[in-house]
């Protein structure tokens, strides 16, 4: 099971909108509603942020949104804080009855 | 508040085993699935297994069958992960990680223990 890809980095400037995408398969991304998203600071445990594709947990700022395109789900963090500054994976169940997760994304917050 | 905690870190030499554990606490222990990723240096986390809490029923990721072993212990609340044959690519922070019933999300993390693989 090949890892899910995302962008190596993302960065913005604070107040701005910025999108992390996640490609995967229709073995994967594209055909389940399992679609999560960890946020991980260094040294630190992963937190989820999203959950089945567009939905945030009780505690995560309404500034984290999730969707999905066919095999592609994004990540949207808008009005950008320095607190943001971190580390982002998706991951996926998948039609094998595994999860896989994406490559990383390290967004930082110029 | 949901609690996993993870046994401290083990540097071991190639070849050898190590045991991991990790013991919940605050919620409900039989009705959470635990699952076990491990994130080598610069890299993502990687799905290795999941324990079904309830019936000690086990998932293993294709690359661990045969060299990793998950068990639970309903009386300590602890789940526990063997894995044996070491070598340096198994040099990593390993998580648990409790799953909600319903959505294969990871609610819940353990603080992850380190694992150092060097003769």
């Amino acid at each position: 099971q090949s890892a899910l890809t995302q962008p190596a980095s993302v960065s913005g400037s604070p107040g701005q909108s910025i999108t992390i995408s996640c490609t995967g398969t229709s073995s994967d991304v594209g055909r389940y509603d399992y679609v999560s998203w960890y946020q991980q600071h260094p040294g630190k445990a992963p937190k989820l942020m999203i959950y089945d594709v567009t939905h945030r947990p009780s505690g995560v700022s309404s500034r984290f949104s999730g969707s999905r395109s066919g095999n592609t789900a994004s990540l949207t963090i808008s009005g950008l804080q320095a607190e943001d500054e971190a580390d982002y994976y998706c991951t996926s169940y998948t039609v094998t009855s595994t999860f896989v997760f994406g490559t990383g994304t390290k967004v930082s917050v110029l | 508040q949901v609690q996993l905690v993870q046994s401290g870190a083990e540097v071991k030499k190639p070849g050898a085993s190590v045991r991991l554990s990790c013991q919940a606490s605050e919620y409900s222990f039989k009705t959470h699935h635990i699952h076990w990723m491990r994130q080598a240096p610069g890299l993502g986390p990687e799905w290795m297994g999941i324990i079904f809490v309830g019936d000690a029923g086990i998932e293993y990721a294709p690359k661990f069958r045969g060299r990793v072993t998950m068990t639970r212990d309903t009386s300590t609340t602890t789940v526990t992960m063997d894995m044996s044959s070491l070598t340096s690519e198994d040099e990593a922070v390993y998580y648990c990680a409790r799953e909600m019933p319903g959505s294969y999300r990871f609610d819940s993390w353990g603080q992850g223990t380190r694992v150092i693989v060097s003769s």
